[in-house]
Formats: C-alpha cells, sequence, structure tokens
C-alpha cells in the first residue's frame, strides 16, 4: 500500500530563517510527486511535479528535491506570506489514485 | 484560462438529508478526482472519473457517488447524510494521464447538523 509521511507537523520559523519540510514515501514504482501549498479554507494550490530521483524544480523562494525515498521542500529566508499548510503527494505505477500526506504546517513569523 | 470551479461553495444540511455537489474542471482537462478533507483524516480520496468512467474508487461507504458527463463536468452525491460527513469536499481536475498534475477547485464546506 502507498504511503507517506511529512515531517514535522508543524514548523514556526522566524523571517529570513531557512529550513526545510520533509516527504518519506513508500511506493511500488513512482510515476509522480506533487507538492501543494494550501491556505485556510481553501484548495491546494500547485507548487512542482517531480518525476525522478534527482530532480529538482524552484519557484521564487521554494525549491523542491526527489530522492528515491524521499522528496524536500526547502524553504529560503521565508516571509510571513509563506505561512500555510504544505501538502506531498505521491502517485503509482498502476491505475492507482493519488495518496497525500497529512501535511506540514508552516507558521512564519515578522 | 479559467480555473477549476466548484458550486455551492458553502452548504449546511440536517441529518438523513441527501446532497450533490457539482464540479467544473479546467477546459480541455478530461480527468476529474473528488477528496474529503477533515481536520483528523487529512485529504481522502473518494473518487476518479476519465471520460465519463470511473477510473478508481476510495474507501468510503455507498452512500457516496459520482458521476461524470459527456462535457467532463462531474458531480457527487451524498445520501442519507451524516455528522461525520461535515467536511471540505474538493474536486480536483487534470488534462489525461494519471501521472499528470491535478489542479483543485476552491471546494464546498458542506456542514451537517
Amino acid at each position: 500500500e502507498d504511503q507517506v509521511t511529512q515531517s514535522p507537523e508543524a514548523l514556526r520559523l522566524q523571517e529570513g530563517e531557512s529550513s526545510s519540510l520533509n516527504c518519506s514515501y513508500t511506493v511500488s514504482g513512482l510515476r509522480g510527486l506533487f507538492w501543494y501549498r494550501q491556505d485556510p479554507g481553501k484548495g491546494p494550490e500547485f507548487l512542482f511535479t517531480l518525476y525522478s530521483a534527482g530532480e529538482e524544480k524552484e519557484k521564487e523562494r521554494l525549491k523542491a528535491t526527489l530522492t528515491k525515498k524521499e522528496s524536500f521542500l526547502h524553504i529560503t529566508a521565508p516571509k510571513p506570506e509563506d505561512s500555510a499548510t504544505y501538502l506531498c503527494a505521491v502517485r503509482s505505477s498502476g491505475n492507482t489514485p493519488l495518496v497525500f500526506g497529512k501535511g506540514t504546517r508552516l507558521s512564519v513569523i515578522a | 484560462k479559467a480555473g477549476v470551479t466548484q458550486t455551492p461553495r458553502y452548504l449546511i444540511k440536517t441529518r438523513g438529508q441527501q446532497v450533490t455537489l457539482s464540479c467544473s474542471p479546467i477546459s480541455g482537462h478530461r480527468s476529474v478526482s473528488w477528496y474529503q478533507q477533515t481536520p483528523g483524516q487529512g485529504l481522502q480520496f473518494l473518487f476518479e472519473y476519465f471520460s465519463e468512467t470511473q477510473r478508481n474508487k476510495g474507501n468510503f461507504p455507498g452512500r457516496f457517488s459520482g458521476r461524470q458527463f459527456s462535457n467532463s463536468r462531474s458531480e457527487m452525491n451524498v445520501s442519507t447524510l451524516e455528522l461525520g460527513d461535515s467536511a471540505l469536499y474538493l474536486c480536483a481536475s487534470s488534462l489525461w494521464d494519471i501521472a499528470e498534475t491535478q489542479y483543485f477547485g476552491p471546494g464546498t464546506r458542506l456542514l451537517v447538523l
């Protein structure tokens, strides 16, 4: 059974204090790993898709990386507007649905 | 290009009633998935449709059902509502391949009293 574990559950950072969020996964064969950002009461907003180990993608202060067992979302010099829940999801080989982790709730304090 | 739209955005129902939620995918997208999100359980998969055919179904009781129309729009129905059905119901669309990115709508907040 596909599984996704995100850590930490919650993270509190000072503005400008860089950090990383972790997404560990167990799948029978990875078709894609997805990162989303979700603000309270809203639908998840797409950030990145990664398909193979070694792949990296960047967007503003965010950088996502992928290995064979985990993915990291690095946040460089975060700002208060980066406060949100960050969700990781995987799609495995075969006709299986997307599986989500429980998310990391990030708070950036000015 | 317009994003995924969901109607209604908010809904209040009482136990035993039924409800129908609607989702319009991004233009050109043929795959639609539905999720239930609650504080305790996170995002849980309900169904996935592609070209009017159910491609996957999650572990939910038969009270939860869905369908997709020829224009890719989708509806989900919950019959005999229970208090535990209170949640944010999210719809997501993707082009067609299961490995492609899903784009989410704003959700329908359902409160069952």
